[in-house]
């Protein structure tokens, strides 16, 4: 059973080029988290998706980024205009449900620099 | 903004030894407490999910209780082994939202 897709592993972009992040959830999950890890510092939460829906975006920047999780397809994390402190590792997790005890399963990440 | 404080941020320990640390969190509002293990390159898996006051959990080596009342959990690791080696995260979860806060880790070497 794959667990949670993430690509590419790394990517390389210059200021003012565009970031597309993809993550595949585990099979049968439909709940999707961005999470994201600025250099010395913790995993913050970003956005949280439903297939098709943006549940809670609360954690994403006003500008340049989105997210989108199709009916068929990875969710996008989408970073327009990068600027050097977009440079971070960007982690997405999935989970079957909302259920108390349901953990997040989380993907290997994905890692942006910025020339 | 909720606030998740893990000690110590940092320990060294010999192969066998017992240790244990921290995480601190919100008393109001609680709604789920997790354990992540995290090795380095590769992405955190889940060790716990902890719910009730006085929960106790097990996996082989490693349990861990937790106080809603008093806002903290802990982790133990028994006899630890080179391969426990590891930053060990928790992340706390409120009724009001969807989204787990997690604290800063604790990197845990395990010498030979």
């Amino acid at each position: 059973n794959a667990g949670v897709m993430q690509n590419p592993r790394h990517l390389v972009r210059r200021r003012g080029q565009e970031a597309r992040l993809r993550c595949s959830p585990m099979k049968g999950h439909s709940h999707v988290y961005w999470y994201r890890q600025l250099p010395e510092e913790g995993l913050k939460f970003m956005v949280y998706l439903q297939k098709e829906n943006i549940i809670d975006e609360s954690g994403m920047p006003k500008e340049r980024f989105s997210a989108e999780f199709p009916k068929e397809g990875p969710s996008i994390l989408r970073i327009q205009q990068v600027v050097r402190g977009d440079s971070a590792a960007y982690f997405c997790a999935s989970s079957l449900d909302l259920g108390r005890s349901q953990p997040q399963h989380f993907g290997d990440g994905t890692r942006l620099s910025i020339l | 903004i909720l606030n998740v404080e893990q000690s110590p941020q940092s320990l060294h320990v010999q192969e066998g030894d017992s240790t244990n640390f921290t995480c601190s969190f919100p008393s109001s509002n609680f709604y789920a407490l997790h354990w992540y293990r995290w090795e380095t390159a590769k992405s955190p898996k889940a060790l716990f999910v902890m719910t009730l006051n006085g929960d106790e959990k097990k996996k082989g080596r490693i349990s861990a209780t937790l106080n809603t009342k008093e806002g903290y959990s802990y982790l133990y690791i028994k006899g630890s082994q080179p391969e426990d080696s590891a930053t060990y995260l928790c992340a706390f979860k409120d009724n009001a939202g969807n989204m787990l806060t997690f604290g800063g880790g604790t990197r845990l070497m395990v010498k030979p």
